[in-house]
């Protein structure tokens, strides 16, 4: 069965500051996708990322950048110089890669992040 | 602009009333979900259909019925089965074989009163 997990319920930091959101997965699948998801209060998910599993390489995208290590099913988060337009609550999920997402789209329980100013 | 559309936004339901929350997507996608998500937890699958006059069941499906008789609809019905309907649910569609992840719509708080 596949599973996401993420350890981090709550994270607080100061504005400026980096952090990073863990996601461990579990999966007996060789082929699948990894993805981030931000839920903003008002409530819909925005997609930020995916990943193949046959792609290791690390991403950046502005502020936002993603280490995928399949050695340890860590797919992490880091938010550099953190602004708090960045409070939301952070899903990671994972999908089996058939293009057919159905039921086997799993969701991990969310990190909620807060930007102090 | 394409997306998806749920209304309303916030719903209350009296005990023993069914309640249909509503869900349209104009992307033209094939794929449409249902997702609850209670407080503190992750998003747990209802519903999915990938195709028009067809769904099945995910992981929470007792107390709800869906229908699919339009590409761009996919109502979900909160019956009085279900005993605890409070939560918030969010409706998806994927286009199947697409590049990118699923596209939400903003959500349908329910509350039981």
């Amino acid at each position: 069965a596949q599973k996401v997990t993420q350890a981090q319920t709550e994270i607080s930091v100061v504005e400026k500051e980096d952090v990073t959101l863990d996601c461990v997965y579990e999966t007996r699948d060789t082929t699948y996708y990894l993805f981030w998801y931000k839920q903003p209060p008002s409530g819909e998910l925005v997609f930020l990322i995916r990943r193949n599993s046959f792609d290791e390489q690390n991403e950046i995208s502005g502020r936002y950048s993603w280490n995928f290590q399949k050695s340890t099913s860590s797919f992490n988060f880091t938010i550099t110089a953190s602004q708090v337009v960045d409070s939301a609550v952070y899903f990671c999920a994972l999908s089996e890669a058939r293009g057919n997402y159905g039921q086997n789209f799993v969701f991990g329980p969310g990190t909620r992040l807060s930007v102090l100013p | 602009d394409g997306g998806i559309t749920q209304s309303p936004k916030y719903l209350f339901r009296k005990e023993g009333q069914n309640v249909t929350l509503s869900c349209e997507q104009n992307l033209n996608h094939d794929a449409m979900y249902w997702y609850r998500q209670d407080p503190g937890q992750g998003l747990r699958l209802i519903y999915y259909s990938q195709i028009v006059n067809d769904f099945q069941k995910g992981d929470i499906a007792e107390g709800y019925s869906v229908s699919r008789e339009k590409k761009e609809s996919f109502p979900l019905t909160v019956t009085s089965a279900q005993k605890n309907p409070t939560a918030f649910y969010l409706c998806a569609s994927y286009q199947l074989g697409g590049a990118y992840g699923y596209t939400f719509g903003s959500g349908t708080r329910l509350t039981v009163v």
